[in-house]
């Protein structure tokens, strides 16, 4: 029973181009999303979040969208950089309790020149 | 300022051997996780710690995984005669109580031959 979903597992965009990496979920309890960003060798590195209060949160090149209706998020980098490419993982959790954070399975974005 | 830090970055070991992995929180950090991330797979919640509650130890998959956190800080995921399921990447995460966004480690890969 996968929770969270990240159907894509690969993705090809070219730099300067808009990268959309899309996640859904299951569980409607679910109440604050993170994306985090993984390179080989290294541990996930915290890019952006949400709270279910909001549709959407930007920070720099990067926005989230939520669509609670739709169970479903979508992370947006724009202009896509070649320092982008790397395996992304949406994560949601219950942000009352212990916070245990539910994964997708990942997309790698690879950033073209 | 220092992130999460953890050790050994790999370990290799034999069937049945006992293993032994470490992780330095962000200082002030009170919330703990362990997570693991097998072959092909997404990242699975194991352990949790929250200041001197009991852990929530929901996410170990089976009587041979166990952790501690010392004086509030430090803390060992011990794997008790190691099976070559046991192959992964073990990933040590901090956050602020509350605060909803986990800081992780680079992570250590274990390899059970």
């Amino acid at each position: 029973d996968q929770q969270v979903k990240q159907n894509s597992p690969s993705l090809s965009v070219q730099e300067g181009r808009i990268s959309i990496l899309n996640c859904d979920y299951t569980n409607s309890m679910f109440d604050y999303f993170l994306w985090y960003k993984k390179y080989p060798a290294e541990g996930p590195t915290f890019l952006i979040s949400i709270s279910s209060i909001k549709d959407k949160n930007e920070d720099g090149r990067f926005t989230v969208f939520l669509n609670k209706s739709a169970k479903h998020l979508s992370l947006h980098i724009v202009p896509s950089q070649p320092g982008d490419s790397a395996v992304y993982f949406c994560a949601a959790m219950i942000i009352q309790g212990a916070q245990k954070l539910v994964f997708g399975q990942g997309t790698r974005l690879t950033i073209n020149p | 300022g220092a992130g999460v830090s953890q050790s050994p970055s790999n370990k290799v070991t034999e069937k049945g051997k006992d293993v032994e992995l470490r992780c330095d929180p962000i200082s002030g950090h009170t919330a703990l996780y362990w997570y693991r991330q097998s072959l092909g797979q997404g990242l699975e919640f194991l352990i949790y710690f929250q200041g001197n509650s009991a852990p929530d130890k929901s996410g170990l998959p089976s009587d041979r995984f166990s952790a501690e956190r010392t004086g509030g800080s430090v803390s060992t995921l011990t794997i008790q005669r190691t099976q070559q399921e046991d192959s992964a990447v073990y990933l040590c995460a901090s956050s602020l109580a509350g605060s909803g966004t986990q800081y992780f480690g680079p992570g250590t890969r274990l390899t059970v031959l």
